[in-house]
């Protein structure tokens, strides 16, 4: 099955500055690759996903990611962090031969002033 | 609003006891699931449903069943709670299989 890492288990930015949050995956073929934000006490919210053609993903809030295969990676980025960024930040990979899905531990995202 | 609906929102239950967790959606939402978040694990995945009459396992399905009579349903069944089930539970839906692109807003359930 496939499984996702995320090495970064907590990240603090100063607001303004850039952001990548690191996200590594194992499956065998393509993958479908997701990124959610989780604000406390409340569900998750899909920021973008990857499933085929150009390699770099826009998604709403001003994030973008990047697949690379050869790295087995899907980094999300944000050139400038707002205070309101502030959360938590779930990269997920899903299989195109089955309805499995598999979520990263998560990375928590404070920003400082 | 539209979208993925849990009820209730807390629980506590006493080890041995069943209940029943819900999950309603008025998206027409074919692809719905299941999972537990616990602390430093993400979400694990523990039934979904392709369609009403349709279910299958996940990652974690012991001591959980569901059913899927309707498309806009997706209850979860606890048979006999144990305190590792102590978690939050969110469902999910989308309009088709792969990613789960609603969240509701979480069931926190306490097994003690």
């Amino acid at each position: 099955a496939q499984s996702v890492t995320q090495p970064d288990i907590h990240i603090t930015v100063s607001e303004g500055a850039s952001l990548e949050l690191r996200c590594n995956y194992s499956y065998g073929a393509t993958p479908y690759l997701f990124w959610y934000v989780q604000s406390p006490g409340q569900g998750l919210q899909l920021l973008l996903k990857y499933f085929s053609g150009d390699t770099l993903v826009q998604g709403i809030k001003g994030f973008e990611a990047e697949f690379k295969r050869s790295q087995s990676s899907f980094n999300l980025r944000k050139p400038s962090v707002h205070w309101s960024d502030a959360a938590e930040y779930f990269c997920a990979v899903g299989a195109i031969d089955n309805n499995d899905m598999r979520f990263g531990a998560g990375t928590r995202l404070t920003v400082k002033p | 609003n539209a979208g993925v609906t849990q009820t209730p929102k807390f629980q506590v239950l006493k080890t041995g006891q069943s209940m029943t967790l819900q999950c309603a959606q008025d998206m027409n939402h074919e692809y719905m699931s299941w999972y537990r978040q616990d602390p430093g694990m993400g979400l694990r995945l523990i039934h979904y449903s392709v369609g009403a009459g349709i279910t299958d396992q996940g990652e974690v399905p012991n001591g959980y069943n569901v059913s899927r009579s309707t498309t806009e349903d997706f209850p979860l069944r606890l048979l006999s709670a144990a305190p590792s089930q102590t978690s939050v539970y969110f469902c999910a839906s989308s309009y088709s299989t792969g990613p789960a692109a609603f969240f509701g807003q979480g069931t926190r359930l306490t097994v003690v």
